[in-house]
Order: structure tokens, then C-alpha cells, then sequence
């Protein structure tokens, strides 16, 4: 099974501030998706990256792809309260037989962003 | 809103009991998953139904079960309940077409299981 890390586990930082969170893998993925999850809510798709050194922008958060698609960062420039959450990258594992595809998506544990006014 | 419906939000209950968690897809998905969310664990995969049929199982205890109608909701029974299975219970569908390559999940709001 494949392991996808992420870090920091934690970050706190003032509203303003730019921040880079990291999602790596010894595996490559099919593709890469981030998801956003607020206390006891279900987590929320933002984006999916399929190609190698894709970067994709969403407002003011850029995520970028692996060259080898094993790794993925999320860039968040001026961070605002908002932006508080759990942030959960998740790559697409992908079994192939003669009957199609099977895929199923292998979670990190996080990485617990707070943005204060 | 994701087009997810879980039910219920909350759930009290007492070692040793038994409960069901009940999630309906997005319109269109014949994929649902069923995923675990602890404090320490973070989000462990559970099992998948594709279409009726299990197609994956996970990190899911022999005291779990679950199956989808066909009509697609689906359906987690958990037995023998203990203080340990406190938890947010999540499902997700996807359109798991075949011969996709990205499986883009979608998640309901979740159940939160708690065991006094």
C-alpha cells in the first residue's frame, strides 16, 4: 500500500502571511487531489492534478505536481481566517485488469492550518 | 453542498449495542465509500461498493459491515460496539467510471458515532 506524508503536521500563522504545505510519496499516483475539512464537517474537494509539473491555481492557492508525480505542494499566499482548516492531500491508487479500472484514493493525515486575524 | 446526504449527524450510544449509518450518493455515482475519522488515526479508508457489489475493503473490523441497495444508498452496520469506535464516520461516492484515472471523491457532511 502506498503512504502519502504530509507536513507540517501543524502551522499557525497571522493573517497576511504566504505558506507552502507538502504531500510526498516514495510511490508514484495516477493523480493527486487536496481536499479542505472544517471541525466536523466532511472534507471538500479543491483540486485534482494528473499531469507531472502541473500547477494548477485556485484564487489565491497554487498546487503543483511532482515531476514524477510522487510529491505535491499546496502554496497559499496571504492567508486569511478563512483559509482555517484541515488540509488533506489524497493520491489515486489504480489497479488495472481485463475488466477495467479500480482505483480507490490513499488519504495523509493532514496538515492542521490556522490563520489568525 | 456535495450532493451527499448522511443520517444521522449524531449518534449516542452504549458499549455492546448495535447501530446503522445511512449515506445516499450524489445523483449519477455508483461508487460509495466509507471511510473512519479519529483524532489520532485521521481518515482511514473503510470499504467500497460499486454498482451493489463490494469492490474494496479497507481497514474495516470483522464487528463492521455494510452494502448498497439498488437503488445506491448505502448502508454501515456496526456491532459490539466499543469506547474505541468513537469516531466521525464520512461517505463518499464518485463516478468511479471505468478506465478513469482520477476517482475524484465526494463527501457527505458525516455521522459523529459516539460510545459512552
Amino acid at each position: 500500500t502506498q503512504l502519502l506524508e504530509q507536513s507540517p503536521q501543524f502551522l499557525s500563522i497571522q493573517e497576511g502571511e504566504n505558506l507552502t504545505v507538502y504531500c510526498n510519496s516514495s510511490s508514484v499516483f495516477s493523480s493527486l487531489q487536496w481536499y479542505r475539512q472544517e471541525p466536523g464537517e466532511g472534507p471538500v474537494l479543491l483540486v485534482t492534478v494528473v499531469t507531472g509539473g502541473e500547477v494548477k491555481k485556485l484564487k489565491r492557492l497554487t498546487f503543483q505536481f511532482g515531476d514524477a508525480r510522487k510529491d505535491s505542494s499546496l502554496h497559499i499566499t496571504a492567508a486569511q481566517p478563512g483559509d482555517t482548516g484541515l488540509y488533506l492531500c489524497a493520491g489515486a491508487e489504480i489497479t488495472w485488469n481485463y475488466g477495467g479500472s479500480q482505483g480507490n484514493l490513499i488519504f495523509g493525515k493532514g496538515t492542521k492550518l490556522s490563520v489568525k486575524p | 453542498d456535495s450532493g451527499v446526504t448522511q443520517t444521522p449527524k449524531h449518534l449516542i450510544t452504549a458499549t455492546g449495542q448495535r447501530v446503522t449509518l445511512r449515506c445516499s450518493p450524489r445523483s449519477g455515482d455508483l461508487s460509495v465509500y466509507w471511510y473512519q475519522q479519529s483524532l489520532d488515526q485521521g481518515l482511514q479508508f473503510l470499504i467500497q461498493y460499486y454498482n451493489g457489489e463490494e469492490r474494496a475493503k479497507g481497514n474495516i473490523l470483522e464487528r463492521f459491515s455494510a452494502q448498497q441497495f439498488p437503488d445506491l444508498h448505502s448502508e454501515l452496520n456496526l456491532s459490539s460496539l466499543e469506547l474505541g469506535d468513537s469516531a466521525l464516520y464520512f461517505c463518499a461516492s464518485s463516478g468511479a467510471r471505468e478506465l478513469a484515472t482520477t476517482y475524484e471523491q465526494y463527501f457527505g457532511p458525516g455521522t459523529r458515532l459516539t460510545v459512552t
